[in-house]
């Protein structure tokens, strides 16, 4: 079971767009639509943004989506603003009831 | 809005056993499943295992031979208990709850050092 592939880091200028992609396998990405994202602002906790690769829970705004081509998952995040620097981590499924989560990758808005 | 506070000892000795508590407020942890997770300093996050009320549980193929979470429903907690740590064990180690697939809520993580 090996972590998925982020970029280490992405960047972006205010009001743009920004993708994170996350790169997996046949074996949890390319074979279940159970993706997650998480924000993780420095010395808190993760934040769930996305859920089932495309859904946001309640109260996250709808500038971050998600989509899957094959075995990678992307984080979108439309009209950047400067509270969206953080690092961002996607998750997946991986079969037999186990969890991975991909390396992690920083956004910086410029 | 169910809550998770991490407790336990922030040192440990290398060769002896991490042993923490989640204890889940607001909510009966008879709803979900729940999960450890840990991010060494600077690095990414690492999914350890997942415990169900009824004593059901799962752990990292990594650190199977390692790892035991237990759960007691009467004090509404669950534990990790990691052995034969080493420094490499360091890290920060969050609970989480654990519903289809996404960890929706977590505590606000606790620092664990290995050193003698």
């Amino acid at each position: 079971q090996s972590a998925l592939t982020q970029p280490a880091s992405v960047s972006g200028s205010p009001g743009q767009s920004s993708t994170i992609s996350c790169s997996g396998t046949s074996s949890d990405v390319g074979s279940y639509d159970l993706v997650s994202w998480y924000q993780q602002h420095p010395g808190k906790a993760p934040k769930l943004i996305l859920y089932e690769g495309t859904y946001r829970p309640s109260g996250v705004s709808d500038r971050f989506s998600g989509s899957k081509s094959g075995n990678t998952a992307s984080l979108t995040i439309s009209g950047l603003q400067a509270e969206d620097e953080a690092d961002y981590y996607c998750c997946s499924y991986a079969g037999s009831s186990t969890w991975v989560f991909g390396g992690g990758t920083k956004l910086t808005v410029l | 809005q169910v809550q998770l506070q991490e407790s336990g000892p922030g040192l440990v000795k290398p060769s002896e056993t991490l042993s923490l508590t989640c204890t889940v407020s607001g909510g009966s942890i008879t709803t979900d499943y729940w999960s450890w997770v840990r991010q060494p300093p600077g690095k990414g996050l690492e999914w350890i295992g997942y415990i169900y009320y009824t004593g059901s549980s799962n752990y990292n193929p990594s650190l199977k031979s390692r790892v035991t979470i237990s759960i007691d429903t009467s004090k509404n907690h669950f534990s990790l208990n990691l052995s034969s740590v080493t420094a490499a064990d360091t890290a920060v180690y969050y609970c989480a709850g654990l519903r289809t697939s996404r960890f929706g809520q977590w505590g606000q993580g606790t620092l664990v050092t290995v050193s003698s």
